[in-house]
């Protein structure tokens, strides 16, 4: 079957821009999570939905991020007022069904955002 | 809260030859423990995980990993590489008893398989 996508896959920005980025997670997966990844390091936890709310968001660096799942499926990561220090690689992963620590997470290809 | 510490961020090794890449971690409460690999333009996928029994765990592509509570370690092992296994591969661990499964990544290990 598909796997979790992610697009664009690549997006370049101006500095002080709106962003939007899209994961779509495998069929039946409740868990969605983001991370990003810095050049060189690896992937830093975001924020988890469970369904349609945001059950963990205490990655999230500021208020300029906020993410929303309105179906409980699709998930968009925003952006505002971007800055030259959120240039990275923004991954989705998706896991289920149901909320066991033990579940494997599948991973997207990920959305290099970059910022000039 | 936990922490993952990839002790060698690079590691050449001859074709055929065994590798260890190192993982140690640090965490107050029990946690699960993953390892992923990153080829080249792919996203992670996963190789292996430890949640609870024998400490010698097996993955996929013939690696394999120990878990060492004491030392809190979970060292990857494989002992013959192939060019294909050139990669970044990553250790993480997640918080045994917190709902959902959000993965501590360590900094990762890039591994360069030379002919």
């Amino acid at each position: 079957g598909a796997g979790v996508s992610q697009t664009p896959s690549n997006k370049v920005t101006e500095k002080g821009k709106y962003v939007e980025l899209r994961c779509d997670p495998i069929s039946g997966h409740t868990a969605l999570y983001w991370y990003r990844q810095s050049l060189g390091q690896g992937p830093e936890f975001l924020i988890y939905f469970q369904g349609t709310g945001a059950a963990d968001d205490s990655g999230l660096p500021n208020d300029r991020f906020f993410a929303v799942r309105p179906e409980g499926s699709v998930s968009t990561l925003k952006i505002q007022r971007t800055e030259r220090g959120d240039s990275a690689v923004y991954l989705c992963a998706s896991s289920g069904p149901g909320t066991s620590g033990g579940n494997e997470q599948f991973f997207g290809p990920g959305t290099r955002l970059t910022v000039l | 809260a936990q922490s993952v510490t990839q002790l060698d961020s690079q590691v050449p090794v001859f074709e055929e030859a065994p590798v260890e890449l190192r993982c140690n971690y640090s965490s107050s409460v029990s946690v699960y423990l993953f390892w992923y690999v990153q080829y080249p333009n792919q996203g992670l996928q996963l190789l292996l995980k430890y949640l609870s029994g024998s400490t010698l765990v097996k993955g996929i592509n013939g690696f394999e990993a120990e878990f060492n509570k004491s030392q809190t370690s979970f060292h990857l092992r494989k002992p013959s590489v192939h060019i294909s296994d050139t990669a970044e591969y990553f250790c993480a661990v997640s918080n045994f008893k917190a709902a959902g499964n959000k993965l501590t990544f360590g900094g990762g290990t890039r591994v360069l398989v030379k002919p």
